[in-house]
């Protein structure tokens, strides 16, 4: 998983509930993202992050919010979950600033809003 | 709008050759990445073009034509474990990734 990890693995919450999905890299990476992938759809782009501090929205951020507080950690949090919410997350991060640099993913958080 | 197009599903022989084609409308260009995503797990990097040509890796190669917004993944000597979803993936002028649907590459026997 490319130093990259996610918790929980598997989520159930009910509509209404929030939670806090947890990634955590140990390569001192300073950009980080977090995608959802639906069911027959591309990766979506969340939040991203250039270093500690630092955050922007990405293509899909409504109903969701992040933190980078430290290099390591990258939180990404959902605060009234809805249905529309249910997918599969995944952190990644790229080793260097360099467009050619690939990034690497966790292996992400499937999340199921009843 | 940016858009990425490749086709939902192909179907392959083990041991055969097989091109996965992706053609891309984006807001400026960085680069065409391939990843490959078995069910279930994450997608693993395969490969990166910028330039236009050929780039082989072992088995895999990828091509990419700028001027015609196309690339392609071609996999040879196909193995029952190449089955999986091969995502491509443009990046625009913001250095942000473009993610296609993928292609769901089925190998039989």
């Amino acid at each position: 998983n490319a130093g990259v990890t996610q918790t929980p693995k598997f989520r159930i919450l009910k509509i209404g509930q929030s939670m806090t999905l947890q990634c955590t890299q140990d390569m001192n990476h300073n950009y980080m993202y977090w995608y959802r992938q639906d069911p027959g759809m591309g990766l979506k782009l969340i939040y991203y992050s250039v270093g500690a501090g630092i955050t922007d929205k990405g293509e899909v951020p409504n109903g969701y919010n992040v933190s980078r507080s430290t290099t390591e950690d990258f939180p990404l949090r959902l605060e009234l979950a809805a249905p529309s919410q249910t997918s599969v997350y995944f952190c990644a991060i790229q080793p260097g600033q360099d467009s050619n640099q690939p990034q690497h993913f966790g292996d992400g958080t499937r999340l199921s809003i009843l | 709008g940016q858009n990425i197009d490749q086709p939902t599903e192909m179907t392959a022989t083990e041991g055969a050759i097989v091109q996965i084609n992706c053609t891309y409308q984006t807001s400026g260009f960085n680069g065409l990445f391939w990843y490959q995503q078995h069910a279930g797990e994450a997608p693993t990097f395969l490969s990166y073009n910028v330039l236009d040509g050929l780039e082989e890796k072992g088995r895999f190669s990828s091509f990419l034509s700028r001027s015609k917004g196309y690339s392609y993944l071609l996999l040879k000597e196909l193995q029952m474990k190449d089955s999986a979803s091969y995502l491509c993936a443009a990046l625009d002028s913001n250095y942000q990734l473009i993610w296609g649907a993928g292609t769901k590459l089925i190998i039989k026997p």
